[in-house]
């Protein structure tokens, strides 16, 4: 079975510098995806970014990019520029085949003027 | 395009009450999903509906059952609640023509059970 740990429960940044949140997950199957959702107050889940397990060169998406280490089972996330709103809940998740998703226990962030 | 939208936005039930939450979708997904989400923990899937006309369990189905009713609209439904389902609930879709898709979530439902 699949799981997701973030070790990191709560993290703060300063605006405008960089933080990466850290995750890693255990499967046993070789294609699988893994996501990014970021929850800000208002709990909408937001999606930030995709990896596929395939794929060797790292997701970006602006300001946010990831550190796929396929063979460590670690997907860390990178945000750069930080600014106020960013400040969410974020929570790292695989999905294999059949598309359901395991979801890390999520690292809140917040981000400080 | 309103995307996944889900009611009511928040109930409080008494326990042994019985209640559906209800979610629609206007994008054409083939798969929909509920989730509950509780304190210092993600998100747990409980059912999903790969197709029109499926259902299959998730991780923590007990004390739910769901219904396709269509393409666009997947309940979820508490015969008898009880306080251990004071939670808030999401309801997600995916296109379902790859693989592997995303999903794309509603707003959620907060459930308190007294």
């Amino acid at each position: 079975a699949q799981t997701v740990t973030q070790s990191q429960p709560e993290m703060s940044v300063q605006e405008a510098e960089t933080v990466t949140l850290s995750c890693t997950y255990d499967t046993s199957e070789s294609n699988y995806y893994l996501f990014w959702y970021k929850q800000p107050p208002s709990r909408q889940m937001i999606l930030v970014i995709r990896q596929e397990a395939y794929k060797q060169q790292n997701a970006t998406e602006n300001r946010f990019s990831v550190n796929f280490q396929k063979a460590a089972k670690s997907f860390s996330l990178k945000i750069s520029d930080s600014q106020l709103g960013d400040t969410a809940m974020y929570f790292c998740a695989c999905m294999e085949y059949g598309n359901k998703l395991v979801f890390g226990a999520g690292t809140i962030l917040r981000v400080k003027s | 395009n309103a995307g996944v939208t889900q009611t009511p936005k928040f109930q409080v039930l008494k326990t042994g009450q019985s209640m559906t939450l209800q979610c629609a979708q206007d994008m054409n997904h083939n798969s929909m999903y509920w989730y509950r989400q509780d304190p210092g923990m993600g998100l747990r899937l409980i059912y999903y509906s790969a197709s029109e006309g499926t259902t299959d369990k998730g991780e923590v189905p007990n004390g739910y059952n769901v219904s396709r009713l269509n393409k666009r609209e997947f309940s979820l439904r508490l015969e008898s609640a009880a306080p251990s389902q004071t939670s808030v609930y999401f309801c997600a879709s995916s296109g379902g023509v790859s693989r592997i898709e995303t999903q794309y979530f509603g707003p959620g439902t907060r459930l308190l059970v007294l």
